[in-house]
């Protein structure tokens, strides 16, 4: 168990729709990041917040967006769902400080199902 | 900015036998690098790091992988196999402590034969 948690486990929704998945990280972490996994794209850098603000953007669509909260948890919200945004949707932290080896700690992540 | 390329996307040895899987590197600063591996229908666990220091780091499970900076490398190996080494593995890279993202290559997926 890394300490971190991610829900829902699983989720089916359909085309055009909208879905929010929700991360809190480790007790202590203030970093949070956001990945995307898919068979043809592996595992792609979406977002990362530190402490409430955004740190690092990569691939993530327009139709994304993504907020960290004052308690730390964070929540990826998903717009206009197309096919092919069916992915497990992972959440990571990190230590922050002198404690800081820059690994990431990965939550057992959610799977989107678009239909 | 950095790039992780693991070189062979499926791997299968006999139980008992050596494995190996290669990731190579690209990075403008000195790099953290990292493996970690994904059971089915689970996140990804850390296997090993090299941050600074001794080049050959030891992990978790028997694991251990080399950082050969000429040769841009940090090869994942383990002398024995084992059926529950059955997984994928990521190989990633960092640029640093920080708060920085990780970047992951594409996996490897190892299959261990009895």
């Amino acid at each position: 168990d890394s300490g971190v948690t991610q829900t829902p486990k699983h989720l089916i929704t359909a085309t055009g729709q909208r879905v929010t998945l929700r991360c809190s990280p480790r007790s202590g972490d203030l970093s949070v990041y956001w990945y995307q996994q898919s068979l043809d794209q592996g595992l792609q850098f979406l977002i990362q917040y530190y402490n409430g603000e955004e740190r690092a953007k990569g691939n993530i669509l327009e139709r994304f967006s993504a907020q960290q909260f004052p308690d730390l948890h964070s929540e990826l919200n998903l717009s206009s769902l197309e096919l092919g945004d069916s992915a497990l949707y992972f959440c990571a932290s990190s230590v922050s400080g002198s404690r800081d080896t820059g690994e990431l700690f990965f939550g057992e992540g959610s799977r989107l199902t678009v239909l | 900015a950095q790039s992780v390329t693991q070189l062979g996307s499926h791997v299968s040895v006999s139980e008992g036998a050596l494995v190996l899987l290669r990731c190579n590197y690209s990075s403008s600063v000195p790099p953290y690098l990292f493996w970690y591996v994904q059971y089915p229908n689970q996140g990804l666990q850390l296997l090993l790091k090299y941050t600074t220091g001794a080049t050959l780091v030891k992990g978790i499970n028997g694991f251990e992988a080399e950082f050969k900076k000429s040769e841009t490398s940090f090869h994942l190996t383990k002398p024995s196999a084992h059926m529950s080494d059955a997984a994928e593995y990521f190989c990633a890279v960092s640029r640093g402590t920080g708060r920085r993202a990780l970047t992951f290559g594409s996996g490897t997926r190892l299959q261990v034969q009895p």
